[in-house]
């Protein structure tokens, strides 16, 4: 039972517009959610959080959007750059951060 | 100030065998985690060790267990390897003592013959 879902497996945008990642849970129980970017041959590098009590955090060209009542997440990447270009991870916790339960990954390409 | 390593970093077995895979955490983290990361597929938690015990587990059959040493390290150890097991195995520290952020290794590529 997949209880984050990104059901977008790729995204091509232009150098310079802005990039948009959708991801959807299933879960009302979770209280904190993670955007996570893989390179190829390296780990998932953390990017930006989000706990359950905010709607909006922003962090230099890189915002995350909360709709609980949707069980909606979006991490919005303006202007998007070509080093962007990776697969980005929606992860999903309770604030014990035990577990952490993943998406299935949207690669981006970033176009020069 | 050294992240999350893990060895090694290939790894070519056959069906049957026994694979240990090691971790070491990022300096200041007392918390190991084990992920699997099947191609095309995101991470699935295996199991999680805070103190040298197991603290939490996923959906993982029992050939899968797991060891924290005393000072943060830990082993994540597959018996009877399936071909199925084929995966990259992903190792992420976190600290209690933080948000739950976790911080991940460059993974072991597991291949099962």
């Amino acid at each position: 039972d997949q209880q984050v879902k990104q059901n977008s497996p790729s995204l091509s945008v232009q150098e310079g517009r802005i990039s948009i990642l959708n991801c959807d849970y299933t879960n009302s129980m979770f209280d904190y959610f993670l955007w996570y970017k893989k390179y190829p041959a390296e780990g998932p590098t953390f990017l930006i959080s989000i706990s359950s009590i905010k709607d909006k955090n922003e962090d230099g060209r890189f915002t995350v959007f909360l709709n609980k009542s949707a069980k909606h997440l979006s991490l919005h990447i303006v202007p998007s750059q070509p080093g962007d270009s990776a697969v980005y991870f929606c992860a999903a916790s309770h604030l014990t951060g035990n577990q952490f339960y993943f998406g299935t990954g949207t690669s981006l390409t970033v176009i020069p | 100030d050294a992240g999350v390593t893990q060895s090694p970093t290939h790894l070519i077995k056959t069906r049957g065998q026994q694979v240990t895979l090691r971790c070491s955490p990022k300096s200041g983290h007392d918390t190991v985690s084990w992920y699997q990361q099947a191609l095309g597929q995101g991470p699935q938690f295996i199991f999680q060790y805070y103190e040298e015990e197991e603290r939490q587990r996923g959906n993982f059959p029992d050939r899968f267990s797991g060891h924290q040493f005393p000072n943060y390290s830990s082993e994540l150890n597959v018996n009877a390897l399936l071909l199925g097991d084929s995966a990259l195995y992903l190792c992420a520290s976190s600290s209690e003592t933080s948000a739950p952020k976790q911080f991940f290794g460059p993974g072991t590529r597991l291949t099962v013959l």
